[in-house]
């Protein structure tokens, strides 16, 4: 079975400061990784993915993710954040041709 | 672009009774998911469907059943609401295995 920690239920920051959200997983086999962001009020919407390939994955709206087997991570990271970027942010992960198992989510509270 | 819709965005029931909760998705999508969230748990699946009146168990099915009789609807029933199903519902569909899922607004339940 295969489990997803998110380690930051909640991160504030100022506006234009860097973020890192924080994601670890547990799987026995190799998986596909995902970021879902939600607005306020809304459904979850793809950030990005790792499928395979480059273990830099660039995202919508500036951000990226870096896959690191060794340490079993896909931390989630914006060099600038907004106002806008203000959300709930979800890892997610997908063992095979198995279901996503999500996080807890972490809240990304921008500050001015 | 991709829609999916929820029949409701607020529902509030009473413990007993029926519920049921509605999901359509206008890009004929072969996967339809129906995810509870709750905070600091993330989604949890509680069942999916990989075909008309095809579905399969997710992670806690206990208290709830779907039916798919047409492509584009997939619908999660409460046979008889709990306090503890008070939660906010998400439905999601997919193309294929690897593709991304798209999720509708939610739907915030709530059962006095």
């Amino acid at each position: 079975a295969q489990s997803v920690t998110q380690l930051d239920s909640q991160v504030p920051v100022f506006e234009e400061a860097p973020v890192e959200l924080r994601c670890n997983y547990s799987s026995s086999v190799s998986v596909y990784l995902f970021w879902y962001v939600q607005y306020p009020n809304q459904g979850l919407q793809l950030l990005l993915k790792y499928l395979s390939g480059s273990t830099l994955v660039k995202g919508i709206n500036g951000f990226e993710a870096e896959f690191n087997k060794s340490q079993t991570s896909f931390h989630l990271r914006k060099p600038s954040v907004h106002i806008s970027d203000t959300a709930e942010y979800f890892c997610a992960v997908r063992p095979g041709s198995n279901m996503l198992t999500f996080g807890g989510g972490t809240r990304l509270m921008v500050k001015p | 672009d991709v829609k999916v819709t929820q029949s409701s965005r607020y529902l509030v029931k009473r413990t007993g009774e029926k519920v049921f909760l509605e999901c359509v998705q206008d890009m004929d999508h072969e996967n339809m998911f129906w995810y509870r969230q709750d905070p600091g748990l993330g989604l949890r699946l509680i069942y999916f469907s990989y075909d008309v009146k095809m579905k399969e168990k997710g992670d806690i099915p206990e208290g709830y059943s779907v039916s798919r009789e047409k492509k584009e609807r997939f619908s999660l029933i409460l046979e008889s609401a709990s306090t503890n199903q008070t939660s906010m519902y998400l439905c999601a569909s997919s193309y294929g295995e690897l593709r991304e899922q798209y999720f509708g607004p939610g739907t915030r339940l709530t059962v006095t």
